[in-house]
Order: C-alpha cells, then sequence, then structure tokens
C-alpha cells in the first residue's frame, strides 16, 4: 500500500541547469497537485492535473516552469534553466476521482540551486 | 483570497502535557474543509485531521482534537498526552468545498507552527 512516491530526494543543480522532479500518486489516485514550499513558508499551489490533462496551473511561473501527467508513468514538474530562488521543498499530492477527495502528500524533492 | 493564519511561530510542551495550536482563517464562503497536517523532521506532510465546515461537531483522531468555531473562523488543534513523536511543524490549511468547482481543490497553508515536546 504504497504512498505518493517522490524522487529524488534532494536534487543540487547549478544555475542555468534544468531540474526534473518526479511524483507517483498512490495508487487508484488520478488527481495530483504540485506545490512549493519556501524557507520559513508554508506550502503554496502550483499546479492541478488529472492524466494528461493540465487542469489549473495558475500557481506556476510564467517561465521556465511546466508540468506534464502522461497517460503512463509518473507527472514530471520540469525547471528549466534554474536560478537560486528556485531553491525550495517542492511537494506532490495525489487524490483519488473527485478532486475535492483528501490530497495525501509525498515526502517533497528538495531543490539546492548554487 | 482565502487566507489562513498561524500567529504562534513556535510552541512547547512538556511530555504527557496537553497543547493547543491556534489558526484562524479569512473567507467568505460558507462550505469548506479545514485540515491540520503535521511535518517532522523528515518533512513528510502528514494529515493529522479534517474538519467539514457543515459539520458542528468538532472532530477527533485518537490524542488530536480541533475546536472548531464557525463564526469567529477559529480552527485550533488540541494535542493530549503529548509524546516525543508529536514534535514537528504543524501546518494548518483551508480549502473551499464549492459546489461550482472554482478551486475546490487548492489547499491555502498557514506558515506553520514549530512544536517541541520536551521529556
Amino acid at each position: 500500500n504504497a504512498g505518493v512516491m517522490q524522487n529524488p530526494r534532494h536534487l543540487v543543480r547549478r544555475r542555468g541547469q534544468e531540474a526534473r522532479l518526479r511524483c507517483s500518486p498512490m495508487k487508484g489516485h488520478s488527481h495530483v497537485y504540485w506545490y512549493r514550499q519556501l524557507p520559513e513558508e508554508g506550502l503554496k499551489f502550483m499546479v492541478y492535473l488529472q492524466k494528461e490533462n493540465i487542469i489549473d496551473e495558475s500557481g506556476m511561473p510564467k517561465e521556465r516552469f511546466s508540468a506534464e501527467f502522461p497517460k503512463e508513468g509518473p507527472s514530471i514538474l520540469r525547471i528549466q534553466q534554474v536560478v537560486r530562488g528556485d531553491s525550495a521543498a517542492y511537494f506532490c499530492a495525489s487524490s483519488r476521482q473527485r478532486s475535492t477527495d483528501t490530497q495525501y502528500f509525498g515526502p517533497g524533492t528538495r531543490l539546492t540551486v548554487l | 483570497a482565502q487566507t489562513v493564519t498561524q500567529s504562534q511561530p513556535e510552541m512547547s510542551v512538556q511530555e504527557a502535557e496537553t497543547v493547543t495550536l491556534s489558526c484562524t482563517y479569512d473567507t467568505s464562503e460558507s462550505d469548506y474543509y479545514l485540515f491540520w497536517y503535521k511535518q517532522p523532521p523528515s518533512r513528510q506532510m502528514i494529515l493529522v485531521i479534517r474538519q467539514e465546515a457543515y459539520k458542528q461537531q468538532n472532530a477527533t483522531e485518537n490524542r488530536f482534537s480541533v475546536n472548531f468555531q464557525k463564526a469567529a473562523k477559529s480552527f485550533s488543534l488540541k494535542i493530549s498526552d503529548s509524546q516525543l513523536g508529536d514534535a514537528a511543524m504543524y501546518f494548518c490549511a483551508y480549502r473551499s468545498a464549492g459546489a461550482s468547482g472554482g478551486s475546490n481543490y487548492k489547499l491555502t497553508f498557514g506558515k506553520g507552527t514549530l512544536l517541541t515536546v520536551n521529556p
């Protein structure tokens, strides 16, 4: 009964590189949400996806950030040309069929940009 | 927009004692959900308790209970018989339950309260 899986747990990138964060939702869950936690802050909503569809990306920075949830495989949060301000913990959550179900979180990926 | 405020950046409690963490929120909606999440040093976000706004009865989960005051927009978490494993950052969160859809999936979090449990 695996929970939400995220990898890698820790990711170090130099400025200008690309970061790819992966999230596998709980079994039977088809809704995925990404949140970002900056130091000393609570989590902030970034994007909501269902299989092959982006439902709401209103919390995503307009440039350099993208997300996908393909028919097969994990959800991917991609950050191009990372900058120091992207350093944060990125959490993925998933829920069952209905978007109003309780969201269960993964362990997060801590991104450090040097 | 909804906001969630946790006015206590840090709290401490003696093992086996009781502690209450405060949370207030601002919303114009009448139907919503409130949550407490726990984030231990491992940084995993763990759901502690959930409250539906339409329910007058306060939610309880073993040693964890809430005091939900809808009119005052207050949602405090009480931890009884505190244990060393309760030490963590605690986040209060809000989510709309709007039937029209809207943003009824976005969780809005407070900044958290760091709880220390002293042996």
